[in-house]
């Protein structure tokens, strides 16, 4: 079974700063989507970037880019010149042949002005 | 961008009633629709997949009886919560998967948040 985890349940950047998140994912499959999904306040789930395992660029958006190590199945996200409506909780996620997305357990950022 | 459109976005309802949320993809058919539910500051958990024109597949732990979904149309599905208890009460989140994009795109409803009183 595939399973997502996000050792960070909290973090916190300033303003203008540079933040990471870390994740960590298990599969015996070969070929696979890895995500991360902003969720504010509202609780509306907002897709921030998206990566295709066979893919060995890493995903860019702006100021969210990832680093994806697949040999360690490690997908993290670094958030450029924070602001403070990325303020949220973030979750990984996972997706295969199944169709089934699975997430991690979800870090809350806060980004101090 | 594709939408998909989830309501009610509140309901409180009284213990041994039943309760509808609808999930509907607006521009976009949704051959696959997956259901969440998610306590305060968690993650999300999968609770089942449904497919348009077949039964829903359920994951370990959850109660058939009690969460009835239907996915009669390319655009609809439904998640009936039958004889609710406090226990049930839950933010509930709908996802449908945009034909054509495979496992790579994923839309989400805004969520329902369930109170049974």
């Amino acid at each position: 079974a595939q399973t997502v985890t996000q050792s960070q349940p909290e973090m916190s950047v300033q303003e203008a700063e540079t933040v990471t998140l870390s994740c960590t994912y298990d599969t015996s499959e070969s070929n696979y989507y890895l995500f991360w999904y902003k969720q504010p306040p509202s609780r509306q789930m907002i897709l921030v970037i998206r990566q295709e395992a066979y893919k060995q660029q890493n995903a860019t958006e702006n100021r969210f880019s990832v680093n994806f190590q697949k040999a360690a199945k490690s997908f993290s996200l670094k958030i450029s010149d924070s602001q403070l409506g990325d303020t949220a909780m973030y979750f990984c996620a996972f997706s295969s042949n199944t169709g089934k997305l699975i997430f991690g357990q979800g870090t809350t950022l806060q980004v101090k002005p | 961008g594709a939408v998909v459109s989830q309501h009610p976005s509140r309901v409180i309802c009284k213990s041994g009633t039943s309760v509808k949320i609808e999930c509907r993809s607006l521009d976009f058919q949704a051959t696959t629709m997956f259901w969440y539910r998610q306590f305060p500051k968690k993650s999300l958990m999968l609770m089942a997949t449904s497919n348009e024109g077949s039964k829903a597949t359920y994951e370990q732990g959850v109660e058939k009886d009690k969460f009835l979904i239907n996915h009669a149309s390319l655009t609809l599905s439904t998640l009936t919560v039958t004889s609710a208890h406090p226990e049930d009460s839950s933010f509930y989140i709908c996802s449908a998967r945009e034909g054509g994009q495979g496992n790579y795109g994923y839309t989400f409803g805004s969520g329902t948040r369930l109170t049974v009183v």
